[in-house]
């Protein structure tokens, strides 16, 4: 996804719907990704990871999607609830060490 | 504490000083690192420890940014003649191994305010 600053993309959905939210990552060379979620004032918290030998992994309620000839990554949030709403960033890297670049990221609301 | 844990988690200070942001990380992993989140975007990576000695520090944005892990434990970034640019969280990170593939557990963050 494009930067927008201070203007995060925002996905709003109903509380018991299910979410997905996508990035498009950068670097064809990138084989591990990791999906974390950030609330307000607080760090990053890992959701799932993927690495580039898969398509899919599943985890509680989350599941990310993995498209490497087109290099989009999607996380799908079953059954949203409150607590689900925070923003949402893709990051890959190379494996080689935890140096991960980062997508600027999606904003979840929740609507009770 | 169980978590990574970074102190202080707000600081406040005028243009041209010096600060020092600490990062406990959790005990026994080895890795650690430091990214630096403006707002309303992702985290960027800015240094990396293994152990003791910066593996990579590509990301400092200039010579006025330098961090430490003397002991291979605790680590200090520093900022030398800070500039209202340089206001952001500042997120410090530590993994059990460097390896890929092993997840990152990040600290709440420093917000540094320059004014």
């Amino acid at each position: 996804g494009e930067s927008v600053g201070l203007h995060l993309p925002t996905l709003s959905v109903q509380e018991g719907d299910n979410s997905i939210i996508n990035c498009a990552y950068s670097n064809s060379a990138s084989d591990y990704f990791i999906w974390y979620k950030q609330e307000s004032g607080k760090g990053p918290q890992f959701i799932i990871d993927i690495r580039s030998n898969m398509d899919k992994r599943q985890g509680q309620r989350v599941t990310v999607l993995l498209n490497k000839t087109v290099k989009h990554l999607s996380l799908q949030i079953a059954a949203t609830q409150p607590g689900d709403s925070a923003v949402y960033f893709c990051a890959e890297n190379m494996g080689n060490f935890n140096k991960f670049y980062f997508g600027s990221g999606t904003k979840l609301n929740v609507k009770p | 504490g169980a978590g990574v844990s970074q102190t202080p988690s707000n600081k406040v200070t005028e243009k041209g000083k010096y600060v020092e942001l600490r990062c406990d990380p959790i005990s026994g992993h080895t890795a650690l690192y430091w990214y630096r989140q403006s707002l309303g975007q992702g985290p960027e990576f800015l240094i990396y420890f293994q152990g003791t000695g910066a593996a990579d520090d590509s990301g400092l944005p200039n010579d006025r940014f330098f961090a430490v892990r003397p002991e291979g434990s605790v680590s200090t970034l520093k900022i030398q003649r800070t500039e209202r640019g340089d206001s952001a969280v500042y997120l410090c990170a530590s993994s059990l191994s460097p390896g890929g593939f092993t997840e990152a557990f990040f600290g709440q963050g420093t917000r540094l305010t320059v004014v």
